[in-house]
This record gives C-alpha cells, sequence and structure tokens, in this order.
C-alpha cells in the first residue's frame, strides 16, 4: 500500500524567509503527488501537484521538487508571509489506486513576525 | 461554481440518534469523497464515489452508510456511532481526467 510521511512536525521560520517542507513516500507505485495546506476549522486547500515524470513544478511563490530516487519530495515557499502559518500535508497515489489519496502526517509552519 | 459545500458545518447526535451530512459540487467532478480527519490528524480516506457509483470502502464500519443521489450530491449517513467516531468530516470532488481533489470545509461531528 501507500505510505506517506513527514520528516518535521513543527517548522517555525521568521517571516520573509524561505520554507522548506519534506516528504518521504514508500511505495515506489505512487506516480502522484499533491500538497495541501490546512488552517485551523477549515478544510485541505490545494496548493500545488507534481506527476512523477517531472522533478520539479512551480507555482505562485511555491515550488515542489520529485526525487523519485530516494522517494522524496519537498514544498518550498518563498517569502513566508503569516498567511502562509498553517498545517501543511502532502499526499500520493499510485495509477492502480489513482482516486485513493493518502495523506502524510502533516507538519505545522509557524510564520514569526 | 468552484467549490465544495458540506452541511452542516457542525453536529452533536447521541449514539442512537441517525443524522445525514451532506456534501455539493457544481464543477461537473464524477468523483467524489468522503474523508474522516481527528484532531491533529491527517484525512483518512473512507469512501470514493466514480460516476454515481462506489468503488472504494475502505473497510468502514456499516454505522457509516454513504449514497451518491447524482453527481452532484453525496450524503453520510450515520446511524448507532460511538464517541470514538467524533471527528472533521470532509468531502471532496475531482473532475474526469483531473486528478487534484477539491476539499470542502468539513462538518464537524460530535458523539455524546
Amino acid at each position: 500500500g501507500e505510505s506517506v510521511g513527514l520528516h518535521l512536525p513543527t517548522l517555525s521560520v521568521q517571516e520573509g524567509d524561505n520554507s522548506i517542507i519534506n516528504c518521504a513516500y514508500s511505495n515506489s507505485a505512487s506516480d502522484y503527488f499533491i500538497w495541501y495546506k490546512q488552517e485551523s476549522g477549515k478544510g485541505p486547500q490545494f496548493i500545488i501537484d507534481i506527476r512523477s515524470n517531472m522533478d520539479k513544478r512551480q507555482g505562485q511563490r511555491v515550488t515542489v521538487l520529485l526525487n523519485k530516487t530516494v522517494k522524496h519530495l519537498s514544498l518550498q515557499i518563498a517569502a513566508t508571509q503569516p498567511g502562509d502559518s498553517a498545517v501543511y500535508f502532502c499526499a500520493g497515489s499510485s495509477d492502480t489506486g489513482r482516486r485513493a489519496l493518502t495523506f502524510g502526517s502533516g507538519t505545522r509552519l509557524q510564520v514569526q513576525p | 461554481d468552484t467549490e465544495v459545500t458540506q452541511t452542516p458545518k457542525h453536529l452533536v447526535m447521541g449514539m442512537t440518534n441517525k443524522k445525514s451530512l451532506k456534501c455539493e459540487q457544481h464543477m461537473g467532478h464524477r468523483a467524489m469523497y468522503w474523508y474522516k480527519q481527528k484532531a491533529k490528524k491527517p484525512p483518512e480516506l473512507m469512501f470514493v464515489y466514480s460516476y454515481e457509483k462506489l468503488s472504494i470502502n475502505e473497510s468502514v464500519p456499516s454505522r457509516f452508510s454513504p449514497e451518491c443521489p447524482n453527481s452532484s450530491l453525496l450524503n453520510l449517513h450515520l446511524h448507532a456511532l460511538q464517541p470514538e467516531d467524533s471527528a472533521l468530516y470532509l468531502c471532496a470532488s475531482s473532475g474526469p481526467g483531473n486528478d487534484e481533489q477539491f476539499f470542502g470545509p468539513g462538518t464537524r461531528l460530535t458523539v455524546l
């Protein structure tokens, strides 16, 4: 099955710094990954996704890197803002279970003003 | 309309009650999902409906009964729940040809 986990439960950064949140996965058949942001009392909000035929994808202030060799992905947030404070989840799926996302345990990002 | 809506926002029920959670989307998505999220934990998949048919049931107890009346609506019927079923219940949807799942705000369920 799919197993997706995170390295750190809490990350504290200064406003304006760049943030890096890491995620490891165990299923080598995983071919789709997605990052969500969840604020307190809200549902997960899509940030960015990436397929296994790519190793990097950029969005607005965010970049996802995928290293299939070591089964690792990361979310980079540039110029972190107080509004970025939330819990960040990575999730993955394999083609055979395309619609079954397995979530990692989550990292809480705290942005200090 | 680019959102998933869920009602009610909060629900408190006794162990002998019967209640239903509702989810709605008007994005033309043909896959809809129920997830359960305990405090400080990630969402866990419960059910997946694809084209109004149940395609995945993650060994969820029968006291949770999903229903997909049409392509825009997804219900979760609750009966004889236990206090440990208290959680945030999230609904999501995704479109054909696009794996990105859009989540609703969730229903906060408390079972007394």
